[in-house]
């Protein structure tokens, strides 16, 4: 199966930063990589695909880059709603697989 | 709106079987594959069957394979998860989510997931 590793872990940030995101897969899954955000006691939401795609109704503060083996997600002016755990994917190579989640904490 | 709901969960001993539904509306349901994901309590998100829109070919994870079976009803715009001989480490929510596309197939991801079910599995 291929692995995916996310850094860091666990971010703090204030309301207004920008922040960004890493995602590293243990082989070439080309752009096959999708994001997720999950809020506390809440299913995960669909942000990104195909590494850079936006999924419907998400906002542009998103944004997603990369290909090959490294990804990032960027995200901009963060306000309250966006502290919340972000998971990668692949979709490259079945099963797909997730990376184990970063969360983004408020400072 | 697209809407999926779960039900089916809750607390059943080791060795015994549970089945989970996850009702659809809002897109033709017989157009995309679908898929269960489940999350232990804490911990990250893991993959667990995938099924092609026509049922023609189902996936699992090998964690799972042989002891759950995936199914969907086109008619019934409703997908299942028949989970037997459960373990301890099956213990999670369990989220039903759509494909972007028809083939439970490498290449496409998912868009919508539904808000989980929760299955204990303790004596």
């Amino acid at each position: 199966d291929i692995q995916m590793t996310q850094s860091p872990s666990s971010l703090s940030a204030s309301v207004g930063d920008r922040v960004t995101i890493t995602c590293r897969a243990s082989q070439g899954i080309s752009n096959y990589l999708a994001w997720f955000q999950q809020q506390p006691g809440k299913a995960p939401k669909s942000l990104i695909y195909a590494a850079s795609s936006l999924q419907s109704g998400v906002p542009s503060k998103f944004s997603g880059s990369g290909s090959g083996t490294d990804f990032t997600l960027t995200i901009s002016s963060l306000q309250p709603e966006d502290f919340a755990t972000y998971y990668c994917q692949q979709y490259n190579t079945y099963p797909p697989t997730f990376g184990q989640g970063t969360k983004l904490e408020i400072k | 709106e697209v809407q999926l709901v779960e039900s089916g969960g809750g607390l059943v001993q080791p060795g015994r079987s549970l089945r989970l539904s996850c009702a659809v509306s809002g897109f033709s349901f017989d157009d995309y594959a679908m898929h269960w994901v489940r999350q232990a309590p804490g911990k990250g998100l893991e993959w667990v069957s995938g099924i092609t829109w026509n049922s023609g070919n189902i996936a699992y994870a090998d964690s799972v394979k042989g002891r759950f079976t995936m199914s969907r009803d086109n008619a019934k715009n409703s997908l299942y998860l028949q989970m037997n001989s459960l373990r301890a480490d099956d213990t999670a929510f369990y989220y039903c989510a759509k494909d972007m596309g028809a083939i439970a197939a490498a290449g496409t991801s998912f868009d919508y997931w539904g808000q989980g079910t929760l299955v204990t599995v303790s004596s």
